[in-house]
């Protein structure tokens, strides 16, 4: 099946840091998601991308879906303690509903105060 | 909180047990999910319904029992699991394709442990 390289597995980082991850595939996506996950509990919905090239935030968040259509990146600016957590990428192929989603394995973002 | 409630939120059972994970949405959504969650894997999807009937398993071994009596709850009825069955359990909704982006909107999951 399709699969989603998501990088870096892990980031250790200090507060206030500027933090990037990002997610390549070798199937073209129409839709690109990023997702948190705070320990115990269910992934939440951050950014949503429709179009190639297409350039979004929410807050410190911004997320870009790139122009080849296999690729996006998340970017946070100026971390804080409350950033922790695990960030999935997913995507959705094209004339896929929901249940198209592949996601990536995450990024642990763990930051030293 | 995102609307979709999962209970119980941990869960230990020996291998000769029967339980039941039990999901409901009040966001009008007419799409729910089953996702397994194991460490460093991706999610899984396990199971699909569209307006309560099942349109997806992906190879889930018969020992994971899934029932959708409507549109807003779903159960996940387990008996004679395996260790390695031991993961969180996250249920999911969407609405109807064509509106919202079909995005999913995750519970907080079941922990389950299987000893």
């Amino acid at each position: 099946g399709q699969q989603l390289n998501q990088s870096p597995q892990s980031m250790f980082i200090q507060e206030g840091e500027d933090v990037s991850m990002n997610c390549t595939s070798s199937s073209i996506f129409n839709t690109w998601l990023w997702y948190k996950q705070d320990p115990g509990e269910g992934p939440v919905l951050l950014i949503a991308l429709y179009k190639a090239g297409e350039l979004t935030s929410n807050g410190r968040l911004t997320a870009q879906f790139g122009i080849t259509r296999k690729d996006s990146f998340l970017n946070i600016s100026a971390s804080i303690p409350s950033d922790v957590g695990i960030y999935f990428c997913a995507g959705q192929r094209v004339g896929g509903g929901a249940d198209g989603l592949t996601f990536g394995k995450g990024t642990h973002l763990i930051i030293q105060p | 909180e995102t609307g979709v409630t999962q209970t119980p939120r941990h869960l230990v059972m020996g291998m000769t047990n029967k339980k039941s994970l039990k999901c409901e949405q009040h966001l009008g959504h007419n799409a729910m999910y089953w996702y397994k969650q194991s460490a460093k894997k991706p999610l899984e999807l396990m199971f699909v319904y569209n307006f309560k009937e099942q349109t997806e398993n992906n190879s889930v071994p018969s020992r994971f029992s899934p029932e959708c009596p409507n549109s807003s709850h779903l159960f996940l009825h387990l008996h004679t699991l395996q260790p390695e069955d031991s993961a969180l359990y996250l249920c999911a909704s969407s609405p109807p394709k064509g509106t919202l982006g079909e995005k999913l909107f995750f519970g907080s999951g079941t922990q389950l442990s299987v000893l």
